[in-house]
This record gives structure tokens, C-alpha cells and sequence, in this order.
């Protein structure tokens, strides 16, 4: 089967940088991605890893590495509106769809 | 393009009653996907369509559950007999073909709440 593992929760203050660690198992792996989704509303994609090491998208960055079935998405530069869920996610052993984390709940503090 | 969309976003309906949403992806998009979301929980897969095609479907979709997508465009997911359990966010998301799985563009989501 397929399973992965994020933190339920993470807290953190505005300005500061937060990391959000997710680990994976399946039986064939092709890529890592993010979405973010905010309290009612729908999952936004940010960033996907197919290859190790890290993806820098402006104040966001994810990092993979295939070895040790992990990945990572790096938040720096935190603002208040980066209070949301994150999830981490691989595709499917046929392919045709992705496998969601748990999810991640990041809260910024002023 | 105005992005994914879905109807209708709320439908609360009795126990036993047949329900349908409705979904529109992007129209360049060849693929079309649904999943359920419950509270705390990720996004879970039911189904996806290429073009007009289905071609996986989740095991936990039971036979109540069914879905379409006619002319490859617009696609509608049918709850018959509904249980309590079915209560739950229904988001449909559309991407293209490939590596364009892993980058899909979800709807706002019908929230269906069965009394």
C-alpha cells in the first residue's frame, strides 16, 4: 500500500521560518507534491519534487530525498496568511491520481 | 479561464434521498478527478476520467456511488441512497494528462450533509 506522514500540527510566529517534514511509503514513487489549503476552502497546489534535493518557489522551497522516503516544505518569511493546512501527496501505484497526507496544521502567531 | 467549479457548493438532504453534483474543469484539461474530504482529514480518491473515459475508481466507492463524464467536459458524481455517512466535502479537481497529476487544480467542493 501507500502511506504517508505529516505532523497534525505545527505552530509558529510571524517572520520566523517553519519546516513541515512528510514521509512516505509505496511501492513505486514517481514525486512529491504540496497543496495548501486554507479553513474552507479548496487545496491550491504549490510545488512538486520528482527529483532529490530542494524547489524554490519565492518564500516557499520543498525538498526531497528518495533514499530516505522524505520530503519537506520549507515556509520562511512567515505572514499571518500562511495560517492553513498542508499537505504532502504521491501518485498512485496506476497512476491516475494522488495519495493525500493527513495534512498539516500550521498556525502563524503575531 | 475562471478555474474549476462546482454545483452546487451546499445540498443537505434526508437519509435514503439521491443526490448529484455537478463538476466543470478547465476546459483544456483532459483529466477530471474526484475525491472526498472529511473533517482533519486529506482529500481521499473516488475517481478519475481521462477525456470521457473512467478509468480507476476507489474501492471505497460502493455501488451507490456513480459518476460521469459524458463529452470529455463537465463531469457529475450520483450518491443513491444516501447514508449519514456519506456527509462529507465532494471536490473535484482537473488537470492534463502525464506529470500534470501531480499539479491539479481542485473546485471549491459541494458540502453535502445528510440528515
Amino acid at each position: 500500500g501507500q502511506s504517508l506522514e505529516q505532523p497534525s500540527e505545527v505552530t509558529a510566529v510571524e517572520g520566523a521560518i517553519v519546516q513541515i517534514n512528510c514521509t512516505y511509503q509505496t511501492s513505486g514513487f514517481y514525486g512529491l507534491s504540496w497543496y495548501q489549503q486554507h479553513d474552507g476552502g479548496a487545496p491550491t497546489f504549490l510545488s512538486y519534487n520528482a527529483l532529490d534535493g530542494l524547489e524554490e518557489t519565492g518564500r516557499f522551497s520543498s525538498f526531497l530525498s528518495r533514499s530516505d522516503s522524505y520530503g519537506y516544505l520549507l515556509l520562511q518569511e512567515l505572514q499571518m496568511k500562511d495560517s492553513a493546512s498542508y499537505f504532502c501527496a504521491v501518485r498512485g501505484n496506476q497512476g491516475g491520481k494522488l495519495i493525500f497526507g493527513q495534512g498539516t496544521e500550521l498556525s502563524v502567531k503575531p | 479561464d475562471t478555474g474549476v467549479s462546482q454545483n452546487p457548493r451546499h445540498k443537505i438532504t434526508k437519509r435514503g434521498q439521491n443526490v448529484t453534483f455537478r463538476c466543470d474543469p478547465i476546459s483544456e484539461h483532459n483529466r477530471l478527478y474526484w475525491y472526498r474530504q472529511t473533517l482533519g482529514q486529506g482529500p481521499e480518491f473516488l475517481t478519475y476520467f481521462q477525456n470521457e473515459a473512467q478509468l480507476e475508481k476507489s474501492r471505497l466507492l460502493s455501488d451507490r456511488f456513480s459518476a460521469e463524464r459524458p463529452k470529455g467536459s463537465f463531469s457529475t458524481l450520483e450518491i443513491q441512497r444516501t447514508e449519514q455517512g456519506d456527509s462529507a466535502m465532494y471536490l473535484c479537481a482537473s488537470s492534463l494528462a502525464g506529470t500534470g497529476v501531480y499539479e491539479q487544480y481542485f473546485g471549491p467542493g459541494t458540502r453535502l450533509t445528510v440528515t
